[in-house]
Formats: C-alpha cells, sequence, structure tokens
C-alpha cells in the first residue's frame, strides 16, 4: 500500500534552516510528480510546492519563494524540502502528497502523508 | 490567483440527514475542482476529483456536482464517521492550486 512518512519538522529559531524529508513506498516514486502542502495551526491548506516526476519543473508558492527548495532522489525514494530564512507564519504541519496523474501533473493529491510539525519560534 | 470561498463556515447536522456544502470560485475552474475530508490529527483525504467523480474507495452517499464558479459536496446520510472538516480546492489555474477555508461538519 502506498506510504509517504515525513520527517524533519522540529523547533528552529527565525532566519534558521530546516530540511524536511518524505519516504514514500507502495508505488513507482519515479513515475510522479510530488507536492508539499502545508497547515497553519487551526487554519486551512496551503499548497506549498511542486517537483515533477523527473525533478525536471518545480513550481513554489509566492510566500516561500526563494527561501524553499523542493528537490527529490528517485533511487532513494524520497522527496525533499529544503527551508531557509525561516519565518514565524512558515510555522505549519508539512504534509507531503501523491500527484494523483502517473507521468502527467494533474495537481490534485490522492495519497498524503501523516505530516511533520515545523514551528519558528524564538 | 484563485479564491475559493466556502460556505457555510459551520453545518450541524443530525446522523442520517443530509448535507450539502457549497464552494465558490472567484473566476471559472472549469470542472477543475476537487474535495479533501479531513478528521482531527489526520491528514485530508481526497473525496471527489473533476468536481463529479469519487476518488478510490469513496462511499456512494458522496456526490459532488457544479462547474465554472458554483460547486456543492452533498452527503446523503450522514454517518458518524463524516462528521470532519471539508476543502475544495482548484486546479484549473496552477501555481498555484487554492483550497477553500473550509466547512466544519458537526454533530447537531
Amino acid at each position: 500500500q502506498v506510504q509517504l512518512v515525513e520527517s524533519g519538522g522540529g523547533v528552529v529559531q527565525p532566519g534558521g534552516s530546516l530540511r524536511l524529508s518524505c519516504a514514500a513506498s507502495g508505488f513507482t516514486f519515479s513515475s510522479y510528480g510530488m507536492h508539499w502542502v502545508r497547515q497553519a495551526p487551526g487554519k486551512g491548506l496551503e499548497w506549498v510546492a511542486f517537483i515533477r516526476y523527473d525533478g525536471s519543473n518545480k513550481y513554489y508558492a509566492d510566500s516561500v519563494k526563494g527561501r524553499f527548495t523542493i528537490s527529490r532522489d528517485n533511487s532513494k525514494n524520497t522527496l525533499y524540502l529544503q527551508m531557509n530564512s525561516l519565518r514565524a507564519e512558515d510555522t505549519a504541519v508539512y504534509y507531503c502528497a501523491k500527484d494523483l496523474g502517473q507521468w502527467l501533473v494533474l495537481w490534485y493529491f490522492d495519497y498524503w502523508g501523516q505530516g511533520t510539525l515545523v514551528t519558528v519560534s524564538s | 490567483e484563485i479564491v475559493m470561498t466556502q460556505s457555510p463556515a459551520t453545518l450541524s447536522v443530525s446522523p442520517g440527514e443530509r448535507a450539502t456544502l457549497s464552494c465558490r470560485a472567484s473566476q471559472s475552474v472549469s470542472s477543475n475542482l476537487a474535495w479533501y475530508q479531513q478528521k482531527p490529527g489526520q491528514a485530508p483525504r481526497l473525496l471527489i476529483y473533476g468536481a463529479s467523480t469519487r476518488a478510490t474507495g469513496i462511499p456512494a452517499r458522496f456526490s459532488g456536482s457544479g462547474s465554472g464558479t458554483e460547486f456543492t459536496l452533498t452527503i446523503s446520510s450522514l454517518q458518524s464517521e463524516d462528521f470532519a472538516v471539508y476543502y475544495c480546492q482548484q486546479y484549473n489555474n496552477w501555481p498555484p492550486c487554492t483550497f477553500g477555508q473550509g466547512t466544519k461538519v458537526e454533530i447537531k
């Protein structure tokens, strides 16, 4: 069965950095685009970033552009999110999510990880 | 960026009754709309995509309708496990895809 397991969250000071990982299993990871979606405490969902199945295309929300970098290692079935210059407003649960489309991008998500909490606070 | 607006914010429904949730887009998204269910402490679950196609394993009591700017999610007979927060998401214009703020379905 499909599993997505995030890790790497924690408490970081404003201006600090953190790298999130998402280990995928149960499907052909190298065939699917992947996304990061976040949810601030008690708030709704916000799409953060996308990477194509082969890593050739990446997109970011304006709120994180220039500070966050999405990447993937298909040999390790792992998705990453490098987060730099963190701000208080980046505090959220970060979910990795699998795009439903194989080889093509559909921009909706059929599997989600359990999430990892990032807290930016001094 | 397309703004998605859901109503009502909270819907109080008795078990066995019908629930109707609304989602409006600030401009046309054609039929490129998905619905998700989220229970406390859990990740969202895909219910509907293409405005009306149920995702794998989703019970028939969940149905979606609409196109353009107005969409509806209907739960025909609420079960105890359906009390949750529901989000709509447009994926017609990207990036970014955008979500509504959610509708909480609570027990009346």
